[in-house]
């Protein structure tokens, strides 16, 4: 499986700011994956990021909101823009694996964001 | 609405006994589940996974079982070891698709 690097691991941020959470990859993947779990909530997905082309959003997640960069086939950057409270989560990227009869995502190790 | 739903947040278990996660589900078209586990400032790690296609699935102490009917799905883990101690998360996809729905998570603890 690949691996995936995160970072910042955790950040405190001010209301009305913005963080840029970093993600690489060590091998070239198609599609990476952005996902939010906010406290005490299920993971959801925020978007899919290509190489090369727009990211796709999930209903309820907005690019002006959640800006995201693919510059190439191992990195991916999501922004949280003018934060509010509500944006308190842990932000997680991942890729998808597929091994024998098994496949799904493999995640990074998170970030979690705290808006004060 | 919640289509994936794990109604127990959280489970106590002895050192060496079985641990049983539940997971349900409402989609009827989800055919592909899988278990995640996490541990505190980790990601999510793959556990096992189960085709529709299939009711029950082994990896060495894990077992994951499949009630189609039912639609639900539960995870074992014989013995349960403290090093199992993390929060569990079901999932359910359609296959081949990359969007999968999680459930909120169980968190399991082992007692020595």
């Amino acid at each position: 499986s690949a691996v995936i690097s995160q970072k910042p691991s955790r950040d405190i941020c001010q209301r009305g700011t913005s963080l840029t959470i970093q993600c690489q990859v060590d091998s070239q993947v198609t599609m990476m994956f952005w996902y939010r779990q906010q406290p005490g909530q299920s993971l959801t997905l925020i978007a899919t990021a290509n190489q090369g082309s727009e990211a796709t959003y999930e209903s309820g997640f907005v690019i002006d909101k959640f800006p995201i960069s693919r510059p190439n086939l191992t990195f991916s950057t999501l922004t949280v823009s003018n934060m509010s409270p509500e944006d308190s989560s842990i932000y997680l990227c991942s890729v998808e694996f597929s091994r024998q009869a098994s496949y799904g995502y493999t995640f990074g190790s998170g970030t979690r964001l705290t808006v004060v | 609405d919640q289509q994936v739903k794990q109604n127990s947040p959280s489970l106590s278990v002895q050192e060496g006994r079985i641990s049983i996660l539940n997971c349900d589900y409402t989609n009827s078209m989800f055919d592909y589940f899988l278990w995640y586990k996490k541990y505190p400032a980790e990601g999510p790690t793959f556990l096992i996974s189960i085709s529709s296609i299939k009711d029950k699935n082994e990896d060495g102490r894990f077992t994951v079982f499949l009630n189609k009917s039912a639609k639900h799905l539960s995870l074992h883990i014989v013995p349960s070891q403290p090093g199992d101690s993390a929060v569990y998360f079901c999932a359910a996809a359609l296959s081949g698709t990359y969007k999968y729905i999680f459930g909120t998570g169980t968190r399991l603890k082992v007692l020595a």
